[in-house]
């Protein structure tokens, strides 16, 4: 079955901390990756996608994400957080011949602190 | 990117009514999607509908109960039926990009059932 997997519920960390939000997928074929945002009251906006090409990927805001083929994951990054990145993270996946379906991850609360 | 609105933005609602929910597209677009967002949940694909065919239910999601209605490229309406306390929660509709393989959202509608 084909499913993504977001490990951490909740990532606590401190302004200009760096940040890893983690994304791991099931699936036999191949895959497109996205992340979502959602700031708290409003509604899913997309950060960044996978489609094919370089594996490293990166937003306007300073977010990146790469695809790891071999360990089936889309791991999210930034070097150095902002208060303003408090939201929900989803990992969202959609599989070859699913019909542009998005199967979503159950989410990480990213909670930027002082 | 395609600009999407949704009406009602909220709505408290008593048991055993029924929530017609209308999402509402700036461009004419082959596939819009209805999402379910349960309080603390990810995102559940509920129903993909298609200009001039019927919505296609995911598992565990039944027309009776989510009857939605596609009458053109730019509009299309979920109506969440004999609700009950369960069904509380924020619904959203999104569209596909038309050849960018991904997915726009609208802002939600949050529902509360009394």
């Amino acid at each position: 079955a084909q499913s993504v997997t977001q490990l951490d519920s909740q990532v606590p960390v401190f302004e200009e901390a760096p940040v890893e939000l983690r994304c791991n997928y099931s699936s036999s074929v191949s895959v497109y990756l996205f992340w979502y945002v959602q700031y708290p009251n409003q509604g899913l906006q997309l950060l960044l996608k996978y489609l094919s090409g370089s594996t490293l990927v990166k937003s306007i805001n300073g977010f990146e994400a790469e695809f790891n083929k071999s360990q089936t994951s889309f791991h999210l990054r930034k070097p150095s957080v902002h208060i303003s990145d408090t939201a929900e993270y989803f990992c969202a996946v959609t599989f070859t011949g699913g019909g542009n379906k998005l199967t979503f991850g159950t989410g990480t609360q990213l909670k930027v602190e002082l | 990117s395609a600009v999407i609105s949704q009406k009602p933005s909220r709505d408290i609602c008593q048991r055993g009514t029924s929530l017609t929910i209308q999402c509402q597209v700036d461009s004419q677009v082959t596939m819009m999607f209805w999402y379910r967002q349960q309080p603390g949940q990810s995102l559940t694909l509920i129903a993909t509908a298609n200009q001039g065919s019927e919505a296609t239910y995911e598992s565990g999601f039944v027309i009776d109960k989510f009857p939605i209605s596609r009458p053109n490229l730019t509009f299309s309406t979920l109506t969440v039926s004999n609700m009950s306390p369960e069904d509380s929660s924020i619904y959203l509709c999104s569209v596909d990009s038309q050849g960018y393989n991904e997915q726009f959202f609208g802002p939600g509608t949050r529902l509360t059932v009394l």
